[in-house]
Order: structure tokens, then C-alpha cells, then sequence
């Protein structure tokens, strides 16, 4: 089973600048998560859609950031404008119920700003 | 405010050594806790607990759920230099949300 893909694996920018995270997830999964992971801190939760639908967003900074899930399947973040303080890695997850409380992870997009 | 804590920050311990990770909650609507393995960049699922299944044991890997002290401990016995990692505890809270402690950074030296 091919596992929860992620693309670019880095990604450099200067502040001010745009960038754009893509992920697909399990397939069959519906249920979709983007964390942000600073270094040395924990993940912490974006966003989480099911099917193509938003469940949680309450920690998204929505002035800059964005996320969709188009048809329920692969799903992009992006970032604009991009601050000092984005520079983090971006994990994506997935699992196949809501609430289901295994979730299967991304290699994750580490984003420098410069 | 929903917190998860963990302790300690990091260790250092040598191959065959028995480490004890702690993690500690403060959650609105438990529903689960979660240990998870973080080595490079993608945490992989190790345990889920919950007020059914309090107590879980893989190979050299246990970990015990106390929901009146609002706690849990991962033990491995027999340390490995491949146990090295960052070990990341998570709790649900209701039916959506989840919350990540810090992790504990454990390195065992050959």
C-alpha cells in the first residue's frame, strides 16, 4: 500500500514570498490533517478536512494561509505571504474514518524562510 | 486550554538500558492517547490508548494509560541504537482535535 505522499521534501523562500505544499493522501482515506512542526516543538494541527470538506481550521493563521481539498482526494496549503516565523516542517496525514485515531504521515515539506 | 506534556526533554542511555518516557494531559474530552515514533521527518504509530485499553505491549515496547492521574508511560527494555528518535504522545480531544506534547528526544549510545 503506497503510504501518504508529499511534494516538494524542501522548499527555500524569502519572506513576503508565496509557496504552495501538495499532498495525496491513502487512498481510500477521507479524512485528510495538515500540521505545522517547528523545530523542537510538536506537531500542531492546521487543518483537517473529511472528504473535501473543512471539520477544524480554528488553528489557521487565515490571513495568510489557505487549504483545499479538491473531490475529496489530494489537497495543497499555501502560504501567502510567507513570514520568519513559517519555517517549519509541514506534515500531512491521513486516515480512513473521522475520529479514527491512527493517522498515517507524510515525509513532510521542511520550508525555510529567509 | 488543552495541553499534553511530556518529560523528560531528552536522554541518553546505553544499548540495554530500560527507559521510561512520561506523558501528561489536561484535555476538555478525552477520547484516545497516541504514542508515536519521529525519526527524520514522519511520526510512525506505536500505541493507541483509551479508556478500554488501557495497557499495550509490542516487543520491547509497553505502554500504560492512568486516566485518574491524566498520564501515560512508554517503556522500552533492552534499548537498541535503532530506538533512537524522537518519541511524540498526542491526545484526541473530542472528536477532531489533537494535541501534541514537545516529544522526548531519546539517543541510546552503542
Amino acid at each position: 500500500e503506497a503510504g501518504v505522499a508529499q511534494s516538494p521534501r524542501y522548499k527555500i523562500i524569502e519572506k513576503r514570498q508565496s509557496v504552495a505544499f501538495w499532498c495525496n493522501p491513502i487512498s481510500g482515506h477521507a479524512t485528510l490533517y495538515w500540521y505545522q512542526q517547528i523545530l523542537g516543538q510538536g506537531p500542531k494541527l492546521l487543518i483537517q478536512f473529511q472528504n473535501n470538506g473543512v471539520v477544524d481550521d480554528s488553528q489557521l493563521p487565515k490571513d495568510r494561509f489557505s487549504a483545499e481539498r479538491l473531490k475529496g482526494v489530494d489537497s495543497t496549503l499555501k502560504i501567502q505571504p510567507a513570514k520568519l516565523e513559517d519555517s517549519a516542517v509541514y506534515l500531512c496525514a491521513s486516515s480512513p474514518l473521522a475520529g479514527a485515531s491512527e493517522q498515517f504521515f507524510g515525509p513532510g515539506t521542511r520550508l525555510t524562510v529567509l | 486550554e488543552d495541553k499534553v506534556v511530556q518529560s523528560p526533554l531528552s536522554l541518553v542511555v546505553h544499548e540495554g538500558d530500560t527507559v521510561t518516557l512520561n506523558c501528561s494531559y489536561e484535555v476538555t474530552n478525552f477520547r484516545s492517547l497516541l504514542w508515536y515514533k519521529q525519526e527524520k521527518k514522519a511520526p510512525t504509530f506505536l500505541f493507541m490508548l483509551t479508556s478500554s485499553g488501557i495497557e499495550k505491549k509490542s516487543g520491547r515496547l509497553s505502554s500504560i494509560l492512568d486516566k485518574k492521574e491524566l498520564s501515560s508511560i512508554l517503556n522500552i527494555t533492552a534499548t537498541q541504537t535503532g530506538d533512537s528518535a524522537i518519541y511524540l504522545c498526542a491526545v484526541q480531544s473530542g472528536t477532531y482535535k489533537y494535541i501534541f506534547g514537545t516529544g522526548t528526544r531519546l539517543k541510546v549510545l552503542a
